[in-house]
């Protein structure tokens, strides 16, 4: 079955600052992978996402994810980090090689950004 | 995302009654889904449908049920609503031409108390 792990419930980094925010997967085929992000009283927007290609995908507001299929990690970067940028994450998958269509979510990173 | 509307934005009902969560959206998608959010819980699926006349439980659906009243509207209703359904409700949408990378639109959410 597949499933989603973000190990951390909150990162905390000081704006300017590089973040990461960590997310592994487990799937039986090849993984679609993306990432989402839901600022308060909001829902989701999507992120990025990795479908086949590139290890490096880059999506909005200067975020980017690299794709580890060793470590069958898909963390999210940003250089350089914002106030704005404050947060929850989701990082999702889905199995295509089962041939099934559903999305799995983890349970989400709040990320903060102090000034 | 303006596309994807739910009505209503906040509900608090009492345990035993009848509530429907309403989702439209204009963005010409053929596929929807209502999702619940817990927090530490992430997303978890409670029904999809592709079209009009395909409907598919999700992982939690116990308790739940839907309707697909055309193209652009899927309800979603609780029976006889009781105390553990307290949560985040989101409808996302997705699009068939899109394969199966299957990027969600998403809702601005509905938050449900049922005391």
């Amino acid at each position: 079955a597949q499933s989603v792990a973000q190990p951390e419930d909150q990162v905390n980094v000081a704006e300017g600052n590089p973040l990461t925010v960590k997310c592994t997967y487990s799937v039986s085929g090849n993984p679609y992978l993306f990432w989402y992000v839901q600022y308060p009283n909001r829902g989701l927007q999507f992120l990025l996402k990795y479908i086949t290609g590139d290890n490096l995908v880059k999506g909005s507001y200067g975020f980017e994810a690299e794709f580890n299929k060793s470590q069958t990690s898909f963390h999210l970067k940003k250089p350089s980090a914002l106030v704005s940028d404050s947060a929850l994450y989701f990082c999702a998958v889905r199995d295509i090689g089962t041939g099934g269509f559903k999305t799995i979510f983890g349970a989400g990173t709040r990320l903060f950004v102090k000034a | 995302d303006a596309d994807v509307t739910q009505t209503p934005r906040n509900r608090i009902t009492k345990t035993g009654k009848r509530i429907m969560l309403e989702c439209s959206q204009t963005k010409g998608h053929d596929r929807m889904y209502w999702y619940r959010q817990d927090p530490g819980l992430g997303l978890r699926l409670i029904y999809y449908s592709f079209d009009v006349k395909d409907i598919n439980k999700g992982e939690i659906s116990d308790g739940y049920s839907v309707s697909r009243q055309a193209q652009a509207k899927f309800s979603l209703s609780l029976e006889s609503a009781i105390p553990n359904q307290t949560a985040l409700y989101f409808c996302a949408t997705s699009d068939r031409t899109s394969g199966n990378t299957d990027t969600q639109y998403f809702g601005p959410g509905t938050r449900l108390t049922v005391l």
